[in-house]
């Protein structure tokens, strides 16, 4: 069975860089897989930030694409986010996800990240 | 740009009761490419139907998905206490000629005890 774990700094500054890592087991990320980071503000909906595919080919959210970078490492099999420039906007619960087709039937329990001073 | 724009935005029931959530994108679309999630405070979303219409693993028959030409509808023939979370429609949008490739969600329907 596949999981997901998301980690990283609950607390980030405005203006500074988010990071998060998503570590996979169950799974190799460099079998034929695509992943997906996921956001959710307070009290917002979903919004899809990213992908990447195991030959670190990515697309982004066009809202996101000057600021976000999606990447693997496969020694560590884990999936990284970064977000530059990171405003209050930016507060939310981040989930990683792992695709199978047009879905994401597999996510991580998320974790919040809040940009505050 | 693709939207999708799901109604309604609050949808009151009880237990027991039929629900129809619908879902409504810009362009027509493949079945394919339409995923419902379950979403509840404090966990992660749920896969509930993809392609349109498939029932994910474990998801009961009460869980039913449609389309018919940008109308994406989810029924719950009878909802169980469980039930009642937010529900969210998502969207593969194709690239075509270099224009955005990606995800789009709608911006959910809540689904509460009446």
């Amino acid at each position: 069975q596949v999981q997901l774990q998301e980690s990283g700094p609950g607390l980030v500054k405005p203006s500074g860089t988010l990071s998060l890592s998503c570590a996979v087991s169950g799974a190799s990320i460099g079998s034929d897989d695509y992943y997906s980071w996921v956001r959710q503000p307070p009290g917002k909906g979903l919004e899809w930030i990213g992908q990447i595919y195991q030959s670190g080919s990515t697309r982004y959210c066009p809202s996101l694409q000057s600021r976000v970078a999606i990447s693997i490492d496969k020694s560590k099999n884990q999936l990284s986010l970064q977000l530059t420039s990171v405003t209050a906007a930016d507060t939310a619960v981040y989930y990683c996800a792992r695709h199978s087709g047009f879905s994401f039937p597999t996510w991580g329990q998320g974790t919040l990240v809040t940009v505050s001073s | 740009e693709i939207v999708l724009t799901q109604s309604p935005g609050t949808l009151s029931l009880s237990p027991g009761e039929r629900a129809t959530l619908s879902c409504r994108t810009t362009q027509s679309v493949e079945s394919r490419f339409l995923t419902w999630y379950q979403h509840k405070p404090g966990q992660a979303p749920r896969l509930i139907i993809y392609s349109a219409s498939s029932r994910a693993t474990g998801i009961p028959d009460r869980f039913s998905g449609s389309l018919s030409g940008t109308d994406f509808t989810l029924t719950i023939s009878r909802l169980e206490p469980e039930d009642f979370a937010v529900y969210y429609c998502q969207q593969y949008i194709p690239s075509f000629s270099g224009s955005f490739s990606g995800y789009t969600f709608g911006q959910g329907t809540k689904l509460e005890v009446k």
